[in-house]
C-alpha cells in the first residue's frame, strides 16, 4: 500500500519559517492535501490540492512539491502554530485515502 | 454553515459490533459530489482513513479494515452509519467524520468534533 512519511518532529523560533514534509513515491502526481491537529481539537485544513488555501487559512501557510516530496511551509511562525500537522492523499491504485505518519510542530 | 456530528458508544466490550454515526447538516448527502468519510485516531498516534460514501451511495474502504466495515446512509436523509464488527482494545480511538466534497477524491473538509470509542471488557 502507498506509504506517506513525515518527520516525527520540527522544531521552530518565533517568526520564523517551519518547513513540514511529506515523502511518497511519485508523490508528485498527486494532489496532496495538509490539515492541522491542535491538542485536543479536530483536524483543519489548511492546504489542499498541493498549494491552494481555504478560506480564513492565512497566507503564511503554503504548499508546494517535487516529485517525491511535498512540503507544507509556515512562514513568521507564531505560537499559536504549534500542532500536529498531517499531508493526506488519494492512492488510485489501493482505491483509498492515505495519511502520513505526522509531524509535531514546536514552537520554541 | 457545514457542520457534523459523531455520536455512538464510549464503550464497547471486545468482539462486539460499533455503530457510529454521523449527522450532518448544512449540505445535502444527495448532492452530486458530496460524500462522508470516516477517520480514526487512536490516543497519541496519527490519523487512520476508514471508508467513505459518496452521493450515489457508492462506498470505498480501507482494504486492511474492509471485512469488518460497513458504511451506509441512515434512515435519515442526513446521516451516515459506520459499523466495524469484531472490536478489540486496539480500535480504542476517536472517531471523526468529515465532508469530502466535488468527489470522492478530494479533501476532508469539515470534519466533526470526534467522539471517544473506548474498547475493553
Amino acid at each position: 500500500s502507498y506509504v506517506l512519511t513525515q518527520p516525527p518532529s520540527v522544531s521552530v523560533a518565533p517568526g520564523q519559517t517551519a518547513r513540514v514534509t511529506c515523502g511518497g513515491n511519485n508523490i508528485g502526481d498527486k494532489n496532496v492535501h495538509w490539515y492541522q491537529q491542535k491538542s485536543g481539537q479536530a483536524p483543519l485544513l489548511v492546504v489542499y490540492d498541493d498549494s491552494d488555501r481555504p478560506s480564513g487559512i492565512p497566507d503564511r501557510f503554503s504548499g508546494s512539491g517535487s516529485v517525491n516530496t511535498a512540503t507544507l511551509t509556515i512562514s513568521r511562525v507564531e505560537d499559536g502554530d504549534e500542532a500536529d500537522y498531517y499531508c493526506q492523499v488519494w492512492d488510485s491504485s489501493s482505491g483509498h485515502h492515505v495519511f502520513g505518519t505526522g509531524t509535531r510542530v514546536t514552537v520554541l | 454553515q457545514v457542520t457534523l456530528r459523531e455520536s455512538g458508544p464510549a464503550l464497547v466490550k471486545p468482539t462486539q459490533t460499533l455503530t457510529l454515526t454521523c449527522t450532518v447538516s448544512g449540505f445535502s448527502l444527495d448532492t452530486r459530489g458530496m460524500c462522508v468519510t470516516w477517520i480514526r485516531q487512536p490516543p497519541g498516534k496519527a490519523l487512520e482513513w476508514l471508508a467513505l460514501i459518496d452521493w450515489d451511495g457508492d462506498s470505498y474502504y480501507n482494504t486492511s479494515l474492509k471485512t469488518r466495515l460497513s458504511i451506509s446512509k441512515g434512515t435519515s436523509k442526513n446521516q451516515v452509519v459506520l459499523k466495524m464488527t469484531n472490536l478489540d482494545p486496539v480500535d480504542t480511538a476517536t472517531y471523526y467524520c468529515a465532508r469530502i466534497s466535488g468527489g470522492h477524491v478530494n479533501w476532508f473538509d469539515p470534519w466533526g468534533q470526534g467522539t471517544l470509542v473506548i474498547v475493553s471488557s
